[in-house]
């Protein structure tokens, strides 16, 4: 069964600080990795989608590395906003299934 | 486009009590599950169909937990009779497989938030 680890579990930063969260996953035979955001209150929103040939993604401030060999993947958020506080989901995606972390709940302090 | 849709947003019932959850997927989109999150974890599927198929039903508590895409467009997961347990969110989300096998970006809908007292 694949497990899926997040942490820090949660994270408070200045704005315009630099986040980096971290994810790690016990099953390396996967087809890709996603992130995805979730608002208190709401369902979860799509950020990036790594394919396991992939090291890396980029969207405007976020990029997401893959290490599909170590079992990790890293987002990496710039210049932090207020509006980038939530928490941040990684989910694995192994064939159909998606397995989700606890995620990472992030503070920017204006 | 509009997204997932999801109704009730929020119910409170009393254990013992039956309780159902709607969700309309985005047009188009022949995939939809349905997952459980607990509070502070993420989802966990609890039921996969591909078009009115439940291809992955396999994290679904069959003695209490139903489920049904009639049509294949819109779902219904029941829990009856509902316990304290039962007490999380409920995420509908949909995606367009396009025939491969590889999970595709999913789309989520805003969840109903189950609370059984």
């Amino acid at each position: 069964k694949q497990e899926v680890t997040q942490i820090p579990a949660a994270l408070s930063v200045p704005e315009g600080e630099n986040l980096v969260l971290n994810c790690s996953f016990t099953d390396s035979a996967i087809y890709n990795l996603q992130w995805f955001r979730q608002d208190p209150g709401k369902g979860l929103t799509s950020l990036l989608l790594i394919q396991s040939s992939q090291r890396e993604q980029t969207s405007g401030r976020l990029n997401a590395s893959l290490d599909k060999s170590s079992g990790r993947s890293t987002l990496y958020i710039a210049a932090s906003q207020p509006g980038d506080s939530a928490t941040y989901l990684c989910a694995v995606g192994d064939d159909y299934k998606l397995s989700f972390g606890a995620g990472t709940t992030v503070t920017v302090r204006a | 486009e509009a997204g997932v849709v999801q109704s009730p947003r929020y119910k409170i019932i009393e254990k013992k009590q039956p309780v159902a959850f709607w969700c309309n997927p985005i047009s188009g989109h022949n995939t939809l599950y349905w997952y459980l999150q607990n509070l502070g974890q993420g989802p966990e599927l609890l039921i996969r169909y591909e078009n009115e198929e439940a291809v992955d039903d396999s994290q679904l508590p069959k003695d209490r937990f139903s489920a049904e895409r009639l049509k294949g467009v819109d779902s219904t997961l029941k829990i009856q009779p509902a316990e304290l347990g039962d007490s999380a969110v409920y995420l509908c989300a949909s995606s367009s497989q396009g025939g491969t096998t590889r999970p595709d970006t999913q789309y989520f809908g805003p969840g109903t938030r189950l609370t059984v007292l």
